[in-house]
């Protein structure tokens, strides 16, 4: 069974600039994570979707941030525009439907904000 | 809110020794699980060990296991007969335990990494 897939794996840009992250998750999987990861700390939720509709973006900077996961499957993460405060790794999970589901992580995407 | 506190940033074992990472949490949800994560150099997270706080037997994963306390609050894991490939960030995290079919969210704590030494 093939795995979370995220990408690009790196990525640079300047403040100010935009930039997009994908993620395929797991083949069947209801439920969608998107988690920053900042050096240092651990993962943080930014937006949870069950298919196609948002569960909780309680923590998703609204303004510059936003998701979309479009016919329940792939997902996007968008900033616009970037601040060096959003250097991170940003981490894809997904897990299937059920109460004891385990949430399967990709390998993530780390943004260099310069 | 849930938190969860790590207070080792850092740890080192010996090959073929034990170790012991700590963690713990605050809540007032009485159905939640826990959960330790292994996320090595390449990034990709891994679940290592889930415990369901309703159950009172700590979970084993062959050399992984845990120490729940709940009314403690506390919820180490123990890794026996450390291996070299064992060296990994650890994460501590808590979930809600869900009231329909969809899981909740993890709140993770800040990590430990462990490194073991040959």
């Amino acid at each position: 069974e093939a795995g979370v897939a995220q990408s690009p794996r790196y990525k640079i840009i300047e403040k100010r600039q935009s930039v997009a992250f994908w993620c395929n998750p797991i083949s069947g999987h209801a439920t969608l994570y998107w988690y920053q990861q900042i050096l240092g700390q651990g993962p943080k939720l930014l937006i949870q979707f069950q298919n196609n509709g948002v569960v909780d973006d309680s923590q998703l900077p609204k303004d510059r941030f936003s998701a979309e996961r479009l016919k329940g499957v792939d997902s996007t993460l968008k900033i616009q525009p970037a601040k060096l405060e959003d250097s991170a790794v940003y981490l894809c999970a997904s897990s299937p439907w059920g109460l004891d589901a385990e949430q399967f992580f990709g390998p993530g995407t780390r943004l260099t904000v310069l | 809110a849930q938190t969860v506190t790590q207070s080792q940033p850092e740890m080192s074992v010996q090959e073929a020794e034990t170790v012991t990472l700590s963690c713990t949490y605050d809540t007032s949800e009485s159905n939640y699980y826990l959960f330790w994560y292994k996320q090595p150099p390449s990034r990709q997270m891994i679940l290592v060990i889930r415990q369901e706080a309703y159950k009172q037997q700590n979970a084993t994963e062959n050399r992984f296991s845990v120490n729940f306390q709940k009314a403690a609050k506390s919820f180490s894991l123990k890794i026996s007969d450390s291996q070299l490939g064992d060296t990994a960030m650890y994460f501590c995290a808590f979930m809600k335990r869900p009231d329909g079919g969809a899981t909740n969210k993890l709140i993770f704590g800040t990590g430990t990494l462990l490194a073991v030494q040959p």
